[in-house]
């Protein structure tokens, strides 16, 4: 198993443009989210999924959209950049066991809004 | 909202010290969860507590869940360069229906051979 993987690993952005954050997970989990993590400082979570077809908002939505048309993938969109959303972003994967459902991360996509 | 506080942000030891990092939530929590993320890594997950007042360890790694479920501590001992990194908490008051964990601000450890 690939576990859960991110592209592009890195990317510089003009203030205004657009861009999509790839996530994919072969686990077969139905969790999903999307996290930031500012530099020095913990993750905020942007957007979560419990399925496919479901979505909803997190603590840092604002800027971001996402799509959960099947269980492996969950892009993340940001539109129209900005500077403010310069940040590593993880997306991460679980699933409910008895004993606890931790959550899988990706190796991150590093982003620089200029 | 729910904040999830860890101190200290930064400790630095000597290998072969011991080493606690400390996690207050504002609220009532149903479980907790603990990660360590290497420096330019990604969170992995160590660790999750679940009933109140419940310890674990894993070799070194002691974890603590408070009486109230508002509270929580990791403890190394005898630090090894291994260990360094930072520790994340992460709560879910939402009754485990998603999973919805909000991150502590971290412990950043640095351990000095």
């Amino acid at each position: 198993n690939a576990g859960v993987t991110q592209t592009p690993k890195f990317r510089i952005l003009k203030i205004g443009q657009s861009m999509t954050l790839q996530c994919a997970q072969d686990m077969n989990h139905n969790y999903m989210y999307w996290y930031r993590q500012d530099p020095g400082m913990g993750l905020k979570l942007i957007y979560y999924s419990v399925g496919a077809g479901i979505t909803d908002k997190g603590e840092v939505p604002n800027g971001y959209n996402v799509s959960r048309s099947t269980t492996e993938d969950f892009p993340l969109r940001l539109e129209l950049a900005a500077p403010s959303q310069t940040s590593v972003y993880f997306c991460a994967s679980s699933y409910w066991q008895r004993e606890g459902y931790e959550q899988y991360f990706g190796p991150g996509t590093r982003l620089t809004v200029t | 909202g729910q904040q999830v506080m860890q101190i200290p942000q930064y400790q630095h030891v000597q290998e072969g010290e011991d080493f606690t990092t400390y996690c207050n939530s504002s609220t009532t929590l149903s479980n907790i969860q603990w990660y360590k993320q290497r420096p330019g890594g990604h969170p992995v997950f160590l660790i999750q507590l679940v009933k109140s007042g419940e310890v674990k360890k894993q070799k070194r790694l002691t974890f603590q869940f408070g009486e109230a479920k508002k509270n929580s501590s990791l403890h190394i001992t005898a630090t090894q360069t291994t260990d360094v990194g930072t520790y994340f908490c992460a709560g879910d008051n939402y009754g485990g229906a998603t999973n919805k964990l909000i991150f502590g601000t971290g412990t950043l450890l640095a351990v000095q051979p």
